[in-house]
């Protein structure tokens, strides 16, 4: 169990490109998320996932946005048509049941820029 | 809507003595609160929980104490180590739901 993996760590991208960024979550943990943080400012709630159905979604996450979770296992999140404004750190975390009092664990992230 | 503020963006300590985190929110329905902390290029990593319906929680070194009527809990250090340095995210969630409300963060600085 090596926790939580997010790909690539960084990336950078013009604006009006698409982009994906995989999350593979601790391998028994049926529940995922998708998170966003902006300077200065704590995750946002952007996507949730339990085994292969999205089941809920956040207002922030604009028609732009798609996020997927196959086969339960990894998860996708990919922007299109990036804008600058889309620039943040793209946060993925897993649970194994509702989060409760536990918490959920976090990868390390994925920086976006958007030049 | 911000529902959870943390509003000092830093404290700064010094080693042994009592860091405390203070954090505020406007929802009277949440049921658990939590502290993240986070090191530079990680993730948060959760850190200690509490429910509605206690007013104390204590592991180790980290205790959280939770004021219902005034929607204020905080996160006390002690002795705070500079180890402990990091910044610190106050979140809290309903049960019903999977959306964690994060504040802003505190950095904690504590010095040799």
């Amino acid at each position: 169990d090596t926790g939580v993996s997010q790909n690539p760590r960084h990336k950078i991208t013009k604006r009006g490109q698409n982009v994906t960024f995989r999350c593979d979550p601790i391998s028994e943990h049926n529940r995922l998320y998708w998170y966003r943080q902006t300077l200065g400012q704590g995750p946002e709630f952007l996507t949730y996932f339990q085994n292969e159905a999205q089941l809920e979604k956040s207002r922030l996450l604009s028609d732009r946005f798609s996020a997927e979770r196959p086969k339960g296992s990894f998860s996708t999140l990919e922007i299109q048509r990036t804008e600058q404004g889309d620039s943040a750190m793209y946060l993925c975390a897993s649970s194994f049941g509702k989060q409760g009092l536990g918490g959920y664990t976090f990868g390390s992230g994925t920086r976006l820029t958007v030049v | 809507d911000q529902q959870v503020k943390q509003n000092s963006p830093s404290l700064s300590v010094q080693e042994g003595r009592i860091s405390i985190l203070n954090c505020d929110y406007t929802n009277s329905m949440f049921d658990y609160f939590l502290w993240y902390k986070k090191y530079p290029a990680e993730g948060p990593t959760f850190l200690i929980s509490i429910s509605s319906i206690k007013d104390k929680n204590e592991d180790g070194r980290f205790t959280v104490f939770l004021n219902k009527s005034a929607k204020h809990l905080s996160l006390h250090i002690v002795p705070s180590q500079p180890g402990d340095s990091a910044v610190y995210f106050c979140a809290a969630s309903l049960d019903y739901n999977n959306d964690m409300r994060f504040g802003a963060g505190t950095r904690l600085t504590v010095k040799p």
